[in-house]
C-alpha cells in the first residue's frame, strides 16, 4: 500500500564500491525525482524523470546514474562511492505538467560510506 | 533565479506558545507554487500545503496557518498553541518554470514541554 517505496532503507558500504537504490511508486504519477539530504538537513534535487525521460540533472557527478525502466520506477546507481556521498536519498513522485502537484516522498535511504 | 530562504535555522519555544516560521522566495516567473513540508524526527517528509502564485488568500488548517504576501515574496507558516508533536524540521519550497521544487535550508523547531 506504500505510495512511494525505496529499498534499501539503510546501506553501509566501503569507499570505492558501487551501490544501487531502488524506487517504485504506485500512484500513477508521471514524474519521479531523486533528492539528496546531507548531514545539515539540506534537501537538494539531483534528478527528475518524466515518463522515463530525464528532464532535470542538477550537475550531479557522473558517478551517479539514474535509470527509469518505466514511469513507476526510478533507480539510482552510484559508482565508486566517496565519503561525501553519505547522505539520505529521497525518492519522490508527482503528477507533473504545468500544474505542480505535491511531491510524495519515500521514506528515504540512508547511505553511509566508510 | 529560483531561491528559497529560511533564515531561522532553529527555533525553540515552550508548549502552547505560538510560533512563526519565515520563508522568503525568489523567482522571475509569474506562475509558481509554494509548499511547506514537515520532517519529524522519524525522517519522512510530510506535505503540509501547496499555494499557487495567483491565490494570496491566507489559509488556516486547525492550528496551522499560512500567510502568503507577494509584495514581500514571503510565505510564512504559523503554528498556534504549539505542541510537542510539532517538533520537526520544516521546509519551505518553490516550484516554477524549471519544473522542480527548490527547498530552503529548513527550520528546526523544538517544542519544550
Amino acid at each position: 500500500d506504500t505510495a512511494v517505496s525505496q529499498t534499501p532503507k539503510y546501506l553501509v558500504t566501503q569507499m570505492g564500491n558501487d551501490k544501487s537504490i531502488k524506487c517504485e511508486q504506485n500512484l500513477g504519477h508521471d514524474t519521479m525525482y531523486w533528492y539528496k539530504q546531507d548531514s545539515k538537513k539540506f534537501l537538494k534535487i539531483m534528478f527528475s524523470y518524466n515518463n522515463k525521460e530525464l528532464i532535470i540533472n542538477e550537475t550531479v557527478p557522473n558517478r551517479f546514474s539514474p535509470k527509469s525502466p518505466d514511469k513507476a520506477h526510478l533507480n539510482l546507481h552510484i559508482n565508486s562511492l566517496e565519503l561525501g556521498d553519505s547522505a539520505v536519498y529521497f525518492c519522490a513522485s508527482s503528477q507533473g505538467g504545468q500544474v505542480a502537484g505535491e511531491l510524495f516522498f519515500g521514506e528515504g535511504s540512508r547511505l553511509t560510506v566508510l | 533565479a529560483q531561491k528559497v530562504t529560511q533564515a531561522q535555522t532553529e527555533i525553540s519555544v515552550v508548549e502552547k506558545e505560538d510560533v512563526t516560521l519565515d520563508c522568503v522566495y525568489e523567482t522571475r516567473d509569474t506562475t509558481y507554487y509554494l509548499f511547506w513540508y514537515k520532517q519529524p524526527p522519524s525522517g519522512e517528509l510530510v506535505f503540509l500545503i501547496r499555494r499557487n502564485s495567483f491565490d494570496e488568500q491566507n489559509e488556516i488548517s486547525g492550528r496551522y496557518s499560512w500567510n502568503f504576501q507577494k509584495s514581500t515574496s514571503s510565505f510564512n507558516f504559523t503554528i498556534t498553541a504549539s505542541q510537542v508533536v510539532d517538533s520537526a524540521v520544516y521546509f519551505c519550497g518553490e516550484y516554477s518554470s524549471a519544473s522542480k521544487i527548490i527547498f530552503g535550508s529548513g527550520t528546526r523547531l523544538s517544542i519544550r514541554p
